[in-house]
This record gives structure tokens, sequence and C-alpha cells, in this order.
């Protein structure tokens, strides 16, 4: 079945940059989006942007614009999303999720922003 | 971009009650492209419903979604030990894609 694998958990300090993936397997990579998700300590759902590899073109949320960056290696059926200048604020549960409606995910990877 | 508004934002029921869950958008959800999801602690969200009615693969038939344009609701007609999780709904018609704030279903 369809599987899609996070990279491991990351400790950075602020102002670096983190780049996550997510390998997905048992499906065709190019017929779906791939977005992702990240989700604070005890908080909600937020969605950071998305990949479509059909078209090779990314849409981000407005909060993230300018810091986020989602691509993906169509040889490797794997999608990456950095994220840069980081601060405390952006440890978080970084999930990636298939297609618009996000039927499959990532178990998360955590990344943790600290001095 | 759509703002999504769940409520409650805690529901406390028995197993065996019904649970309603709502979500209300700022303006009209495309194409009622609306999905709801399950997340239990230290889990992944979980897909339930998608295009606001439909179930998705392998979830039971106790859990319905339905609504269009700005309200939408989720029904667990018979709640299991199971089913007590935070659920979220999302809009995917338009860009940025966005979450309610999610509903916390407890144990009373």
């Amino acid at each position: 079945q369809v599987q899609l694998v996070q990279s491991g958990a990351e400790v950075k300090k602020p102002g670096s940059s983190v780049r996550v993936s997510c390998e997905v397997s048992g499906d065709t990579f190019t017929s779906y989006a791939i977005s992702w998700v990240r989700q604070a300590p005890g908080q909600g759902l937020e969605w950071m942007g998305r990949f479509i590899p059909i078209l090779g073109i990314a849409n981000y949320a407005q909060n993230f614009q300018g810091r986020v960056t989602i691509t993906a290696d169509k040889s490797t059926n794997t999608a990456y999303m950095e994220l840069s200048s980081l601060r405390s604020e952006d440890t978080a549960v970084y999930y990636c999720a298939r297609g618009a409606f996000m039927d499959v995910w990532g178990k998360g990877t955590t990344v943790t922003v600290s001095s | 971009e759509v703002v999504l508004t769940q409520s409650p934002g805690t529901l406390s029921l028995s197993p065996g009650e019904r649970a309603t869950l709502s979500c209300r958008a700022s303006q009209s959800v495309s194409s009622s492209y609306l999905a709801w999801f399950q997340q239990k602690p230290g889990q992944a969200p979980r897909l339930l419903i998608y295009g606001a009615s439909s179930r998705a693969t392998g979830i039971p038939d106790r859990f319905s979604g339905s609504g269009s344009g700005t309200d939408f609701t989720l029904t667990i007609s018979r709640l299991e030990p199971e089913d007590f999780a935070v659920y979220y709904c999302q809009q995917y018609g338009s860009l940025p894609q966005t979450f309610g704030q999610g509903t916390k279903v407890e144990i009373k």
C-alpha cells in the first residue's frame, strides 16, 4: 500500500535551516500533490504549502512565504520541505500528506529549535 | 483565505451516544471540497471524510459527513471507545488550504 516515509527528528539553532524529506512508496509519485502540514505542541494543524510533481510547481501559505521551499525529486519519489530563518515558534511536528484531501500521511518529523 | 470555525471546542459524551460536530466557513467552500480528520495523541491525522460526505477507505459507517456552502457537519452515530479524539475539518477548494481549530471529543 501507499506509504510516506519521513526523515528523522532534527534539533536546530535559531536562524538556521532545516530540510525534511518525504519518500513516497507504493504509488506513482507524479499522480498526486504532496502537502506539508505542521503542528506545534498542543496546537492544531497548519497547512504550509504543497508541491504538484506533474506540473513542477509549488504553492505556499502566506505565513511561510519567503521562508519555506517545497521541492521534489521524481527520480527518488521524494518530496522535500526546507524552512529557513528558524525561530523557537517553528518547533513542531512536520507532516507530509498525499493529495488534495490528504488521504495518506507520513508519521511526522519533530523539529526542535533551541539555542 | 477561508477561515473554518469548529464548534463546540470540546464535546463530553459517553460511549454509545451520538456526536455532532460543526464546521462553519467564512465563505462558500468550492465544490464542497471539505474533509474531516481524526487525530489521536502522538499520531498523524487520519482522513475520515472527503468531498463533504464521502467516507474514506476503511472508515466505519458510523461516521458520516453532510453540508454544503458554508455549513458542514460530522456525525458519529454511536461513539465507540476508540472514537474519543480530536477532529479537524479542512477545506481544499481554494488556496491556501485551511484547517479548523479542532473539536475534542472526550469521555464524559
